[in-house]
């Protein structure tokens, strides 16, 4: 089984609210990943979670809060987003840190208004 | 830094014909290589990856990629198509040990396959 799953499939929000993006896996895999992808583009990473510490931001602007409360569940916290952050939030993990395979989950697609 | 560039937007192929997506790698160190597929409004699934050893790897569906150092190529192929593998492909490197724990992917900017009927 490679299942990853991601809640909501999708999310309407306002620029003032907060809400949560949830993604879980069952595999035992120890690393999780947090990509965006725009519409027509590949998805680009965000962060990098490896054995619950984040190991990798890649510059993201602080109203996306990711947290990873144990080895199964990633969660990344919106707050204050803008109309630019409506993107397809694709949540992956991997067996280990050593370039094994990403699965995927079927993402959240996020529209901010 | 790592980077994978996919020349096409587009390849169209006529269903049972034989289908290549192409994909170049540019990289410091061995190439951690990946093909995945997208299909709409979906996530990515996995069909393939080099790491070591054998230049032609099988994946997925019945596709295959053959690796080739010395064209720095990775070319996803498929003996005959169906229609149902049209969708949006994904060549992807292993980003390089920066963040002492795993590494994210870059990826390609994506090839849409048409298989036409």
């Amino acid at each position: 089984d490679t299942e990853v799953t991601q809640t909501p499939k999708h999310l309407v929000m306002g620029m003032t609210n907060k809400k949560s993006l949830k993604c879980e896996q069952h595999m035992g895999h120890r690393a999780m990943y947090w990509y965006k992808q725009k519409a027509k583009k590949p998805p680009e990473l965000m962060f990098v979670y490896s054995y619950e510490k984040l190991s990798i931001n890649e510059s993201v602007p602080s109203r996306f809060s990711p947290e990873c409360p144990n080895s199964s569940l990633l969660n990344l916290h919106l707050h204050a987003l803008q109309p630019e952050d409506s993107a397809l939030y694709l949540c992956a993990s991997s067996q280990g840190t050593g370039g094994e395979t990403q699965y995927f989950g079927p993402g959240t697609r996020l529209l901010v208004l | 830094a790592q980077s994978v560039a996919q020349p096409e937007d587009q390849v169209n192929v006529a269903e049972g014909n034989p289908l290549t997506v192409k994909c170049t790698y540019s990289v410091s160190g061995n190439p951690y290589l990946f093909w995945y597929v997208q299909y709409p409004n979906r996530g990515l699934q996995f069909l393939l990856k080099y790491i070591t050893g054998d230049n032609l790897v099988k994946g997925s569906y019945g596709f295959e990629a053959e690796f080739n150092k010395s064209q720095t190529s990775f070319h996803l192929k498929k003996p005959s198509a169906l229609v149902s593998d049209s969708a949006l492909y994904f060549c992807a490197v292993r980003d390089l040990g920066r963040g002492g724990g795993a590494d994210g992917l870059t990826f390609g900017k994506g090839t849409h396959l048409i298989i036409q009927p």
